[in-house]
Protein backbone atom coordinates (compact mmCIF):
# COMPACT_ATOMS: atom_id res chain seq x y z
CA UNK A 1 0.00 0.00 0.00
CA UNK A 2 1.90 3.24 -1.04
CA UNK A 3 1.96 5.49 1.50
CA UNK A 4 0.09 8.93 1.23
CA UNK A 5 2.38 12.21 1.44
CA UNK A 6 1.02 15.95 1.79
CA UNK A 7 0.35 18.24 0.42
CA UNK A 8 0.92 17.40 -3.09
CA UNK A 9 2.49 20.58 -3.54
CA UNK A 10 3.70 23.81 -1.82
CA UNK A 11 5.35 27.29 -2.63
CA UNK A 12 7.46 28.86 -0.27
CA UNK A 13 9.58 31.99 0.02
CA UNK A 14 13.06 31.74 0.62
CA UNK A 15 13.55 31.94 4.70
CA UNK A 16 9.62 30.24 5.47
CA UNK A 17 9.52 26.78 6.75
CA UNK A 18 7.35 23.59 5.28
CA UNK A 19 6.14 20.63 6.93
CA UNK A 20 5.93 17.53 4.36
CA UNK A 21 3.80 14.56 6.07
CA UNK A 22 3.68 10.60 5.23
CA UNK A 23 1.44 8.60 6.12
CA UNK A 24 0.92 4.70 5.99
CA UNK A 25 -1.97 2.38 6.96
CA UNK A 26 0.28 -0.46 7.47
CA UNK A 27 2.91 -0.44 10.50
CA UNK A 28 6.06 0.58 9.80
CA UNK A 29 9.67 -0.63 10.47
CA UNK A 30 10.99 2.82 8.81
CA UNK A 31 11.03 5.44 6.91
CA UNK A 32 13.00 7.34 4.35
CA UNK A 33 13.15 10.55 2.47
CA UNK A 34 14.45 11.30 -0.89
CA UNK A 35 14.65 15.12 -2.60
CA UNK A 36 14.43 14.93 -6.57
CA UNK A 37 15.72 17.73 -8.42
CA UNK A 38 14.42 18.22 -11.87
CA UNK A 39 15.75 15.74 -14.49
CA UNK A 40 18.15 14.94 -11.42
CA UNK A 41 18.35 11.10 -9.99
CA UNK A 42 16.47 11.12 -6.11
CA UNK A 43 19.26 11.79 -3.51
CA UNK A 44 18.91 10.44 -0.45
CA UNK A 45 18.51 12.86 2.51
CA UNK A 46 17.81 10.85 6.34
CA UNK A 47 16.45 7.07 7.34
CA UNK A 48 14.17 6.76 10.54
CA UNK A 49 14.38 3.67 12.42
CA UNK A 50 12.58 4.10 15.73
CA UNK A 51 9.56 5.13 16.79
CA UNK A 52 9.52 8.79 17.90
CA UNK A 53 12.89 9.20 16.62
CA UNK A 54 13.76 12.30 15.16
CA UNK A 55 17.36 12.94 12.93
CA UNK A 56 17.99 16.29 10.64
CA UNK A 57 21.06 18.17 9.18
CA UNK A 58 21.30 21.00 8.66
CA UNK A 59 17.94 23.14 8.38
CA UNK A 60 16.33 20.20 7.22
CA UNK A 61 14.95 17.35 10.19
CA UNK A 62 12.40 14.31 10.48
CA UNK A 63 10.42 12.65 12.92
CA UNK A 64 8.86 9.25 12.86
CA UNK A 65 5.56 8.60 15.10
CA UNK A 66 5.19 4.68 14.80
CA UNK A 67 1.93 4.76 16.56
CA UNK A 68 0.62 6.86 14.42
CA UNK A 69 2.29 5.25 11.60
CA UNK A 70 3.61 8.61 10.01
CA UNK A 71 6.84 10.38 9.24
CA UNK A 72 6.91 14.06 8.82
CA UNK A 73 9.86 16.15 7.01
CA UNK A 74 10.60 19.84 8.46
CA UNK A 75 12.02 22.19 6.25
CA UNK A 76 13.52 25.65 8.44
CA UNK A 77 14.55 28.44 6.85
CA UNK A 78 13.98 27.16 3.32
CA UNK A 79 16.78 28.06 0.59
CA UNK A 80 16.06 28.05 -3.04
CA UNK A 81 18.41 24.82 -3.17
CA UNK A 82 15.31 23.06 -1.45
CA UNK A 83 13.67 22.87 -4.92
CA UNK A 84 12.43 19.79 -6.00
CA UNK A 85 10.00 16.49 -5.58
CA UNK A 86 10.12 14.72 -1.97
CA UNK A 87 9.31 11.23 -1.57
CA UNK A 88 9.07 9.34 1.55
CA UNK A 89 9.70 5.60 1.05
CA UNK A 90 8.39 2.94 3.80
CA UNK A 91 9.28 -0.12 4.66
CA UNK A 92 7.33 -2.52 6.94
CA UNK A 93 9.13 -5.40 7.75
CA UNK A 94 12.59 -4.64 8.42
CA UNK A 95 13.94 -7.86 6.73
CA UNK A 96 16.79 -8.97 4.67
CA UNK A 97 15.40 -7.65 1.51
CA UNK A 98 15.16 -3.68 1.91
CA UNK A 99 12.59 -2.84 -0.46
CA UNK A 100 10.46 0.27 -0.13
CA UNK A 101 7.36 1.71 -0.96
CA UNK A 102 7.65 4.91 -2.31
CA UNK A 103 4.74 8.08 -2.28
CA UNK A 104 3.94 9.86 -4.94
CA UNK A 105 5.73 12.94 -3.85
CA UNK A 106 5.37 16.33 -2.68
CA UNK A 107 7.01 18.88 -5.24
CA UNK A 108 8.24 22.21 -2.97
CA UNK A 109 9.12 25.48 -5.10
CA UNK A 110 11.39 27.90 -3.25
CA UNK A 111 11.45 31.60 -4.75
CA UNK A 112 12.98 34.44 -3.95
CA UNK B 1 31.21 7.90 -3.84
CA UNK B 2 28.81 5.41 -4.93
CA UNK B 3 28.08 5.45 -8.33
CA UNK B 4 25.52 3.66 -9.97
CA UNK B 5 25.39 3.42 -13.98
CA UNK B 6 22.29 3.14 -16.59
CA UNK B 7 23.65 2.01 -19.58
CA UNK B 8 21.34 4.37 -21.57
CA UNK B 9 19.81 7.84 -20.95
CA UNK B 10 17.16 8.37 -23.61
CA UNK B 11 16.39 4.83 -25.78
CA UNK B 12 13.73 4.93 -28.18
CA UNK B 13 12.43 1.07 -29.44
CA UNK B 14 9.61 -0.70 -31.00
CA UNK B 15 6.76 -2.45 -29.78
CA UNK B 16 7.12 -5.92 -30.06
CA UNK B 17 10.88 -5.85 -29.48
CA UNK B 18 12.90 -7.43 -26.72
CA UNK B 19 14.39 -4.41 -24.30
CA UNK B 20 17.14 -4.39 -21.92
CA UNK B 21 18.71 -1.97 -19.69
CA UNK B 22 20.88 -2.69 -17.81
CA UNK B 23 22.41 -1.23 -14.54
CA UNK B 24 25.83 -1.59 -12.72
CA UNK B 25 27.22 -0.09 -9.27
CA UNK B 26 30.50 -0.11 -8.00
CA UNK B 27 30.36 -0.66 -4.50
CA UNK B 28 29.70 -3.97 -3.99
CA UNK B 29 26.27 -3.35 -2.65
CA UNK B 30 23.87 -6.64 -1.64
CA UNK B 31 20.43 -5.12 -2.78
CA UNK B 32 19.71 -3.92 -6.16
CA UNK B 33 15.85 -2.39 -7.39
CA UNK B 34 14.24 -1.20 -10.21
CA UNK B 35 11.55 1.38 -10.74
CA UNK B 36 9.86 3.56 -13.24
CA UNK B 37 8.80 6.93 -12.72
CA UNK B 38 5.66 8.30 -14.04
CA UNK B 39 4.22 12.00 -13.30
CA UNK B 40 2.42 12.43 -10.76
CA UNK B 41 2.80 8.52 -9.61
CA UNK B 42 5.84 8.41 -7.76
CA UNK B 43 8.64 5.57 -7.78
CA UNK B 44 6.87 2.67 -8.72
CA UNK B 45 8.83 -0.81 -7.70
CA UNK B 46 9.15 -3.54 -10.27
CA UNK B 47 11.65 -6.18 -9.30
CA UNK B 48 14.43 -6.30 -6.45
CA UNK B 49 17.40 -8.33 -5.95
CA UNK B 50 18.89 -9.03 -2.63
CA UNK B 51 21.57 -11.36 -3.38
CA UNK B 52 23.42 -12.36 -6.86
CA UNK B 53 20.68 -14.83 -8.88
CA UNK B 54 17.98 -13.84 -6.36
CA UNK B 55 14.90 -11.96 -7.52
CA UNK B 56 11.64 -10.75 -6.28
CA UNK B 57 8.48 -8.98 -7.98
CA UNK B 58 7.83 -5.70 -6.54
CA UNK B 59 4.24 -3.94 -7.22
CA UNK B 60 4.60 -3.84 -10.94
CA UNK B 61 6.57 -7.02 -12.29
CA UNK B 62 3.83 -7.50 -15.48
CA UNK B 63 5.66 -7.63 -18.80
CA UNK B 64 8.89 -7.29 -17.17
CA UNK B 65 11.75 -9.85 -16.07
CA UNK B 66 15.26 -9.34 -14.65
CA UNK B 67 18.32 -10.90 -14.44
CA UNK B 68 21.18 -10.54 -11.71
CA UNK B 69 24.34 -12.22 -13.14
CA UNK B 70 26.99 -11.05 -10.97
CA UNK B 71 26.81 -8.74 -8.00
CA UNK B 72 26.92 -5.39 -9.87
CA UNK B 73 24.97 -6.18 -12.55
CA UNK B 74 21.28 -5.94 -12.53
CA UNK B 75 19.45 -6.00 -16.12
CA UNK B 76 15.79 -5.05 -16.51
CA UNK B 77 14.33 -6.76 -19.35
CA UNK B 78 11.10 -6.24 -21.30
CA UNK B 79 9.88 -8.99 -23.09
CA UNK B 80 7.94 -7.63 -25.62
CA UNK B 81 7.85 -3.57 -25.15
CA UNK B 82 4.33 -1.94 -25.52
CA UNK B 83 3.61 1.82 -25.76
CA UNK B 84 2.36 1.64 -21.56
CA UNK B 85 6.08 0.80 -20.94
CA UNK B 86 7.26 4.54 -22.48
CA UNK B 87 8.92 5.66 -18.77
CA UNK B 88 11.57 6.72 -16.79
CA UNK B 89 13.18 3.80 -15.31
CA UNK B 90 15.51 4.30 -12.50
CA UNK B 91 18.05 1.52 -10.81
CA UNK B 92 19.16 1.85 -7.40
CA UNK B 93 21.10 -0.29 -4.80
CA UNK B 94 21.80 -0.51 -1.15
CA UNK B 95 24.07 -1.94 1.13
CA UNK B 96 21.84 -3.53 2.47
CA UNK B 97 18.32 -3.56 4.20
CA UNK B 98 17.59 -0.14 5.47
CA UNK B 99 20.83 1.56 4.12
CA UNK B 100 20.61 4.70 1.72
CA UNK B 101 19.48 3.53 -1.64
CA UNK B 102 21.60 5.33 -4.37
CA UNK B 103 19.76 5.96 -7.86
CA UNK B 104 21.17 6.10 -11.12
CA UNK B 105 20.89 9.07 -13.69
CA UNK B 106 17.79 7.40 -15.07
CA UNK B 107 17.13 5.53 -18.70
CA UNK B 108 14.10 7.71 -20.87
CA UNK B 109 12.21 4.70 -22.57
CA UNK B 110 10.12 5.57 -25.67
CA UNK B 111 8.27 2.48 -26.81
CA UNK B 112 6.67 3.48 -30.51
Amino acid sequence: QQPVQSPQAVILREGEDAVINCSSSKALYSVHWYRQKHGEAPVFLMILLKGGEQKGHDKISASFNEKKQQSSLYLTASQLSYSGTYFCGTDHYGGSQGNLIFGKGTKLSVKP
Amino acid sequence: DVKVTQSSRYLVKRTGEKVFLECVQDMDHENMFWYRQDPGLGLRLIYFSYDVKMKEKGDIPEGYSVSREKKERFSLILESASTNQTSMYLCASSLRANQPQHFGDGTRLSIL
